[in-house]
């Protein structure tokens, strides 16, 4: 089976913290992408990775930054964490597509609460 | 904006047959349609993909119509656990990104 694990459930954090949020994922995965998840606003994509050291931008990348030095590992970084990054983070993970419709799978979440 | 409409929710009995339907009228030759859930608080969990045929998994079946505008998840014999928000998307690839609908609350009553 798939496994994504993520570092944290529950994150409390002081506006202005730097915010670290890691995920790993044990299948080999090329691509790993980290979304937040809000009600009302369904899943937004922050920013994904499809190779180590490679990037691109989402639909929100603002206020974040990511880090890719390992394949299995994709960090999501708060800059400075501000009250409206308050949010369910989920990471996600999928392989590179074969032509056989390969899907993403999501980690448990991280639920942060800046303060 | 989300590909696919589904019932804002629906409820079932435990033991009989959850049969929840989604609509993707504009799903393209190569779009793959797939079906997550997402308990309370925690990551969504995909269950099943299918392209044109019927597929069948340890968790559930998918039934696809032949015209691909539709389909249907089906819990065999629901649980109690198998209360959730369930989600039908639409990918071409593994790295489109995933949008969620407000999907389909299931609710499964004893």
């Amino acid at each position: 089976d798939v496994k994504v694990t993520q570092s944290s459930r529950y994150l409390v954090k002081r506006t202005g913290e730097k915010v670290f949020l890691e995920c790993v994922q044990d299948m080999d995965h090329e691509n790993m992408f980290w979304y937040r998840q809000d009600p009302g606003l369904g899943l937004r994509l922050i920013y994904f990775s499809y190779d180590v050291k490679m990037k691109e931008k989402g639909d929100i990348p603002e206020g974040y930054s990511v880090s890719r030095e390992k394949k299995e590992r994709f960090s999501l970084i708060l800059e400075s964490a501000s009250t409206n990054q308050t949010s369910m983070y989920l990471c996600a993970s999928s392989p590179s597509d074969a032509g056989v419709g390969e899907t993403q799978y999501f980690g448990p979440g991280t639920r942060l609460l800046v303060l | 904006d989300a590909k696919t409409t589904q019932p804002t929710s629906m409820d079932c009995a435990e033991g009989r047959a959850a049969n929840l339907p989604c609509n993707h009228s504009t799903i393209s030759g190569n779009e793959y349609v797939y079906w997550y859930r997402q308990i309370h608080s925690q990551g969504p969990q995909y269950i099943i993909h299918g392209l044109k045929n019927n597929e069948t998994n340890e968790m559930a079946s998918l039934i696809i119509t032949e015209d691909r505008k539709s389909s249907t998840l089906i819990l065999p014999h629901a649980t109690l656990r198998d209360t959730a928000v369930y989600y039908c998307i639409v990918l071409k690839t593994s790295y489109d990104k995933v949008i969620f609908g407000p999907g389909t609350s299931l609710s499964v009553i004893p």
